[in-house]
């Protein structure tokens, strides 16, 4: 089991500039989840697929923000002509659709990857 | 909405000194409840969790009862250890068997000294 994981974990970028996020999940887990993490505060959820349908995403992901995930594995998370207020952790999250198990239904989080705009 | 209130931090302890995190949480049904642990500079971990009322999540000394009746979710440890140091978080998921993503609490610092 690797666990999730991101790519790139730390991004400094130019106000402006367009970033893009990788997050490969757990090898069976076929749901996938993207929150937001600003200092001092819980991860807030941004967006969900299930397979490579982007099932449900919150008013947080404004236009300048999209995601993928084109063959139901890995994901990407792009964020086009980046504000100061996009600095923040970004963190992947997967999850099985098993749910008869004690694992099933249960997110696992990857490392993050800490964008700053300067 | 559903959500999820913790106590304020920092908590600062010393070692083998005995911890709670106060959880509650507001939601419909019956709602997966969670706690993860983050530390320093990473990603969140699993710590444990309850799917039911009355059930006790435990893992690595802690320990966590799911109490519908008072809807909360409270952080135990007996004896902390420095190693313990990190930020809390309780989180929830409205039912089992469904997609629906997680709503956490602002989370809980806590500093153990020796």
């Amino acid at each position: 089991d690797t666990g999730v994981s991101q790519d790139p974990r730390h991004k400094i970028t130019k106000r402006g500039q367009n970033v893009t996020f990788r997050c490969d999940p757990i090898s069976e887990h076929n749901r996938l989840y993207w929150y937001r993490q600003t200092l001092g505060q819980g991860p807030e959820f941004l967006t969900y697929f299930q397979n490579e349908a982007q099932l449900e995403k919150s008013r947080l992901l404004s236009d300048r923000f999209s995601a993928e995930r084109p063959k139901g594995s890995f994901s990407t998370l792009e964020i086009q002509r980046t504000e100061q207020g996009d600095s923040a952790m970004y963190l992947c999250a997967s999850s099985s659709r098993i749910t008869t198990t004690l694992s099933g239904n249960t997110i696992y989080f990857g490392e993050g990857s800490w964008l700053t705009v300067v | 909405g559903d959500s999820v209130t913790q106590m304020e931090g920092p908590v600062t302890l010393s070692e083998e000194a005995f911890l709670t995190i106060n959880c509650t949480y507001t939601a419909t049904g019956y709602p997966s409840l969670f706690w993860y642990v983050q530390y320093p500079g990473e990603g969140l971990q699993l710590l444990l969790k309850a799917t039911k009322a009355d059930d006790k999540g435990s893992n690595k000394g802690f320990e966590a009862t799911y109490r519908k009746e008072t809807t909360s979710f409270h952080l135990e440890k007996g004896s902390v250890q420095v190693s313990d140091s990190a930020v809390y978080f309780c989180a929830l998921i409205p039912w089992i068997g469904t997609a629906s993503k997680l709503t956490f609490g602002t989370g809980t610092r806590l500093q153990v000294t020796l």
